[in-house]
C-alpha cells in the first residue's frame, strides 16, 4: 500500500522568503507519480506540480521547485519568493501508475506567510 | 470547457435522510473518482470509475454508492445519511495519463 507522510503540520515564512515543505512517501511501485497541490481557504484543490519517479530532473513550475531524492523517498516542495496569496493548505500526494491510479494523499501542511 | 462541475455546493441533511451529489466533467475522461475530505486532514478515496459501467471500491466505500452510466457523469449517492459522513466531497477526472488530475470546486455536506 501507498503512504504519503507529511510530518510539519503547521509553518510560517517571512514574506519573499523561500520556505521548503517535507513529504517523504512509501511505496513498493517502481512507477509512479508525486504531486503537490494548494487548498486555499476558499476550498478548493490546486495543482501546483508533478514528478514522475523515473524524471531525472527535479521538476519546476514558476515559484515552486520539487526535490526529488528518489533514494530517500523524499518529496519536497520549494516556494521561492514567498507572497502572502501562499498562505493555504499544501497537499502532497502520490499516484498510482496502473490499475486505479487514483491519488493518496498526505496530511498536510497549514504555511502561513507573515508580511 | 467547464472542466469538473459539481453540485450542491452546500447541504445540511438530517439524520437518515438520502442524498445524491451530482459529478460532472466535459473533457471526455475516462477516470472518475470520489473523494473526500474531513477536518484537518487529507483526501480519502470512496470509490472510483475507469468508464462507463466500471466502478469500484476506493478505502471508505461504507455507506456509499455510485454509478457510471455516461463518460461525463459520476454520481455518489449516501444512503441513510449518519454524522461521520460529515465532509467536504471532491470529485475528480483523469484521461489516464500520469501528470493530470482534475478537481471540481468540492461540495460541503453536514449531517445533523
Amino acid at each position: 500500500a501507498q503512504k504519503i507522510t507529511q510530518t510539519q503540520p503547521g509553518m510560517f515564512v517571512q514574506e519573499k522568503e523561500a520556505v521548503t515543505l517535507d513529504c517523504t512517501y512509501d511505496t513498493s511501485d517502481q512507477s509512479y507519480g508525486l504531486f503537490w497541490y494548494k487548498q486555499p481557504s476558499s476550498g478548493e484543490m490546486i495543482f501546483l506540480i508533478y514528478q514522475g519517479s523515473y524524471d531525472e530532473q527535479n521538476a519546476t513550475e514558476g515559484r515552486y521547485s520539487l526535490n526529488f531524492q528518489k533514494a530517500r523517498k523524499s518529496a519536497n516542495l520549494v516556494i521561492s519568493a514567498s507572497q502572502l496569496g501562499d498562505s493555504a493548505m499544501y497537499f502532497c500526494a502520490m499516484r498510482e501508475m496502473a490499475g486505479r491510479r487514483a491519488l493518496t494523499f498526505g496530511s498536510g501542511t497549514r504555511l502561513q506567510v507573515q508580511p | 470547457n467547464a472542466g469538473v462541475t459539481q453540485t450542491p455546493k452546500f447541504r445540511i441533511l438530517k439524520i437518515g435522510q438520502s442524498m445524491t451529489l451530482q459529478c460532472t466533467q466535459d473533457m471526455n475522461h475516462n477516470y472518475m473518482y470520489w473523494y473526500r475530505q474531513d477536518p484537518g486532514m487529507g483526501l480519502k478515496l470512496i470509490y472510483y470509475s475507469v468508464g462507463a459501467g466500471i466502478t469500484d471500491k476506493g478505502e471508505v466505500p461504507n455507506g456509499y454508492n455510485v454509478s457510471r452510466s455516461t463518460t461525463e457523469d459520476f454520481p455518489l449517492r449516501l444512503e441513510l445519511a449518519a454524522p461521520s459522513q460529515t465532509s467536504v466531497y471532491f470529485c475528480a477526472s483523469s484521461p489516464g495519463s500520469f501528470n493530470e488530475q482534475f478537481f471540481g470546486p468540492g461540495t460541503r455536506l453536514t449531517v445533523l
